[in-house]
């Protein structure tokens, strides 16, 4: 099946740096990949949606400066949380929708982010 | 929008015993749906998938799930639980907005805990 890699699987940082996470398709092409959030013991809440070689979508309360989303090839998209704090700290998870294949989405294995 | 209610917060089972895993959803079309499965600290593997055609589906590691239109349901069995079997489970609908873009909206997750 698809996979999807997601780098790095656990991050600690100090409040006011900017953490970078990427989220690759390894074995196809993902024209759309898609970033959540998950609060403990909660469910997927999407941030974002990024088509390949556009600007992300960003869901209704994300702040899109906060967490910059790039998305610059078919393999690769990146979720920068700039100036974290620690109300950042959260379990972060990409997806990926792969091209030619417009429903199901395979996912990362999540980034767990701790901000001190 | 689509919507997407699993009643379970947390069901409790026997090793060996039967489950099901409750999913209803709210859509004006038929929707993509989906079962995905977490394991505390991982990312989602899909379970199984309905777009359309026969209504009762195969899965992944025993399970199964039955699409009813009349009832907007999709319910998760399997006949036989194993304790490897406890984990987080997600019910998914996958819809096309009226802009165009696709979307996956989970449930809020059921928790299952498996009784040796």
């Amino acid at each position: 099946g698809a996979v999807v890699s997601q780098h790095p699987s656990r991050v600690i940082c100090k409040s006011g740096t900017s953490v970078k996470i990427e989220c690759r398709s390894l074995d196809f092409q993902a024209t759309t990949m898609f970033w959540y959030r998950q609060f403990p013991k909660q469910s997927l809440m999407l941030m974002a949606t990024s088509n390949e070689g556009s600007k992300a979508t960003y869901e209704q309360g994300v702040e899109k400066d906060k967490f910059l989303i790039n998305h610059a090839s078919l393999t690769l998209s990146t979720l920068t949380v700039t100036s974290a704090h620690p109300e950042d700290s959260s379990f972060y998870i990409c997806s990926a929708r792969a091209l030619g294949d417009g429903h199901e989405a395979f996912f990362g294995q999540g980034t767990r982010l701790t901000v001190v | 929008a689509q919507s997407v209610t699993q009643p379970d917060i947390h069901i409790t089972v026997s090793e060996g015993a039967s489950l099901e895993l409750r999913c209803n959803y709210s859509y004006g079309a038929t929707p993509y749906l989906f079962w995905y499965v977490q394991s505390p600290g991982q990312g989602l593997q899909l379970l199984l998938k309905y777009f359309s055609g026969d209504t009762l589906v195969q899965g992944i590691k025993g399970f199964e799930a039955e699409f009813k239109r009349s009832q907007s349901s999709f319910n998760l069995r399997k006949p036989s639980v194993h304790w490897s079997d406890a984990a987080e489970y997600f019910c998914a609908v996958g819809a096309y907005s009226g802009a165009g873009s696709y979307q996956l909206t989970f449930g809020k997750g059921t928790k299952l805990s498996v009784i040796p």
